[in-house]
């Protein structure tokens, strides 16, 4: 069974460009979320996807959008970037079927973005 | 403010030296407590789930237990490959369903 796919996993910005990163969940994984990783703040909550809606968003600024695909898959986009986006971007799948607990996420391998 | 707490921050040990991490949090109403491994340049690796204070979970080196106020991620006789971060997050179901990740335990097992 494959797991959570992420592209890019690498990628260079310049401050003020945008930046999309795609997430493919495991097969019959309908909810995806998004987190950003940093070594001082760690694992900080973006948002969740579940059946092309946005459940839930974190404290991040609307330079930070994402959507979900009917398959699915999600996308996130960064626009305007900042040097203090640079971080680790990591998308998780569960299986989430609409019940109150989540259960447990797999995650991807991340996108690493620099932003110079 | 809702808070999950990890410490230490890092612990270095001698291979074969047992030791638990904890993660200590503040969210009422906890629905359930997950453990994490995290490998460099990796995502995040599901361990455990714990839904009730008393619940005890194992898999092979590793053993995490829950209280009212903390979890403890026991490790027996670790070996080098146990070196990771560990993580720890609550669901926090008053405030929209979300999963909370507290900011780890760098483990390090030298040989």
């Amino acid at each position: 069974k494959a797991g959570v796919t992420q592209t890019p996993r690498y990628l260079i910005k310049t401050r003020g460009q945008q930046v999309t990163l795609s997430c493919s969940p495991i097969s019959g994984h309908r909810s995806v979320s998004w987190y950003q990783q940093t070594p001082g703040q760690g694992l900080q909550f973006l948002f969740e996807y579940f059946s092309e809606t946005q459940r839930n968003k974190g404290n991040f600024p609307g330079r930070f959008s994402g959507r979900q695909f009917s398959n699915s898959r999600s996308e996130m986009n960064v626009s305007t970037l900042e040097l203090g986006d640079s971080a680790l971007y990591l998308c998780a799948s569960s299986f989430y079927s609409g019940d109150l607990f989540p259960g447990e996420l797999f995650f991807g391998e991340g996108s690493r973005l620099t932003v110079l | 403010e809702d808070q999950v707490t990890q410490s230490p921050e890092a612990l270095r040990l001698q291979e074969g030296e047992s030791s638990s991490l904890n993660c200590s949090y503040t969210v009422s109403g906890l629905r359930g407590l997950f453990w994490y491994r995290q490998d460099p340049g990796k995502g995040p690796e599901f361990l455990f789930t714990l839904y009730s204070a008393g619940e005890e979970k194992e898999k092979e080196r590793l053993k995490a237990t829950l209280t009212k106020k903390e979890s403890f991620l026991h490790i027996t006789a670790p070996k080098p490959e146990d070196s990771a971060t560990y993580l720890c997050a609550v669901h926090h179901p008053w405030r929209d369903d979300k999963i909370i990740f507290g900011k780890g335990t760098r483990l390090h097992i030298l040989p």
